[in-house]
């Protein structure tokens, strides 16, 4: 069975921080998507970054950034310059077949 | 329409009575998920269906549960006998397979409680 770890479920940084959610998962596939999605305390889950694990450059929009690591099958997820509106829980997935498959997420909260 | 949406928002429901939640995916996605989400956990699987066939049921915790597409498009998770352990936030999520990305786009939930 494929299995995602995130082994920090809650992390506080000072707004305009850098911050750094870990992910490792397991899977058997060779060539699969992994996602961070974001879910806020409004619960509506949005998309924040995708990764295809066949390209070796690392993804990146805007202020969010992954250091992905094929081999080791960790899948990290950077957060430059944090604002308020960050806060929200954060939920990395790798793709299976045509599902995704949840970690039980990282609780981050941004401080004023 | 511009997004998935769900109904109701918020359910309440007595022990044992039957509860039927709705699911309107993104135009033109063939691709619909189900998913329950317990209180501060990631959302489990429960079902997957393209267009009409329900493709996937493994994570359907018992045969209270049961989800249809009839028409390809709405689709409708009823739970049957519904117990405490039900509680949870039940979300819906569509794709466009042709995409080729596997990115799945999520309504808002329907939060159940059973009491």
């Amino acid at each position: 069975a494929q299995t995602v770890t995130q082994s920090q479920p809650e992390m506080s940084v000072q707004e305009a921080e850098t911050v750094t959610l870990s992910c490792t998962y397991d899977t058997s596939e060779s060539n699969y998507y992994l996602f961070w999605y974001k879910q806020p305390p409004s619960r509506q889950m949005i998309l924040v970054i995708r990764q295809e694990a066949y390209k070796q450059q690392n993804a990146t929009e805007n202020r969010f950034s992954v250091n992905f690591q094929k081999a080791a099958k960790s899948f990290s997820l950077k957060i430059s310059d944090s604002q308020l509106g960050d806060t929200a829980m954060y939920f990395c997935a790798p793709n299976r077949d045509d599902k995704i498959i949840f970690g039980k997420g990282t609780r981050l909260h941004i401080l004023p | 329409g511009a997004g998935v949406s769900q109904s109701p928002r918020y359910k309440v429901a007595k022990r044992g009575q039957d509860v039927a939640l709705r699911c309107d995916p993104i135009s033109g996605h063939v691709s619909l998920f189900w998913y329950q989400q317990a209180l501060g956990q990631g959302p489990e699987f429960l079902t997957y269906f393209q267009n009409e066939a329900q493709l996937d049921k493994s994570g359907l915790p018992s045969d209270r549960f049961f989800a249809e597409r009839p028409e390809g498009s709405v689709s409708t998770l009823k739970i049957q006998r519904t117990q405490q352990e039900d509680s949870a936030v039940y979300l819906c999520a569509s794709s466009d397979p042709l995409a080729g990305n596997y990115e799945q786009y999520f309504g808002p939930g329907t939060r159940l409680t059973v009491t």
